[in-house]
């Protein structure tokens, strides 16, 4: 079965912190692995994806097909780091680009 | 480019009724997927359009349908209404020929509540 699991529903640090939100899934296959972001009273965003192997506002994520895990870190959070992050994968399926989700990690960082 | 436009933003529906929630792609885009995120729960994938077919589906019933224009643009409908069917509905466009898979533009969704 395709699913994401994020076991955190809300994570809390002060700013200058290092964050890290865990992210695993199951997939068979080879999935792509997405973080998405929601700001407070903005839409639903891609943050980072893995293939692109990018750094997006000091974030990183780095694949681990062996633990089937996909973590979102950052070495020192900001306060505008505050917001909701879902890790998404989608299967290499012909023509398809369905997003499964995981139930969101509420990162709060304080002054 | 005003991006993925949803309508209405809120809707209040009685239980039995039906309700037509209506999605713009972001210019460009093709492809139109609609996902409903119920309260605390992260997005569930209902299906996905493009070139006026649903190319695939979630597991949802058949209450829920959909069409696409010509013009790309999508309704969602939902048949007899349940309590349950109360959610956050998101329209996501993406253009299929994209290289990398995945990255959908999100509209500000529809809240629906069934009483």
């Amino acid at each position: 079965a395709q699913r994401v699991t994020q076991p955190e529903k809300l994570l809390s640090v002060f700013k200058g912190a290092p964050v890290e939100l865990k992210c695993n899934y199951s997939y068979s296959g080879s999935p792509e692995l997405f973080w998405y972001v929601q700001y407070s009273r903005q839409r639903l965003q891609l943050l980072l994806r893995h293939i692109s192997r990018e750094s997006i506002k000091g974030f990183t994520a780095d694949l681990n097909k062996g633990e089937t895990s996909f973590h979102l870190k950052k070495p020192f959070a900001q306060e505008e780091d505050s917001a909701m992050y879902y890790c998404a994968l989608s299967g290499r399926s012909y023509n398809t680009d369905k997003l499964i989700f995981g139930t969101g990690t509420r990162l709060q960082v304080f002054p | 480019d005003a991006g993925v436009t949803q309508s209405p933003t809120h809707l209040i529906k009685t239980r039995g009724q039906q309700v037509t929630l209506r999605c713009s792609p972001k210019s460009g885009h093709d492809t139109v997927s609609w996902y409903q995120q119920a309260l605390g729960q992260g997005p569930q994938f209902i299906f996905q359009y493009y070139e006026e077919e649903e190319r695939q589906r979630g597991n949802f019933p058949d209450r829920f349908s959909g069409h696409q224009f010509p013009n790309y643009s999508s309704e969602l409908n939902v048949n007899a209404l349940l309590l349950g069917d109360s959610a956050l509905y998101l329209c996501a466009s993406s253009f299929l020929g994209q290289v990398v898979l995945g990255e959908q533009y999100f509209g500000p969704g529809t809240r629906l509540t069934v009483t």
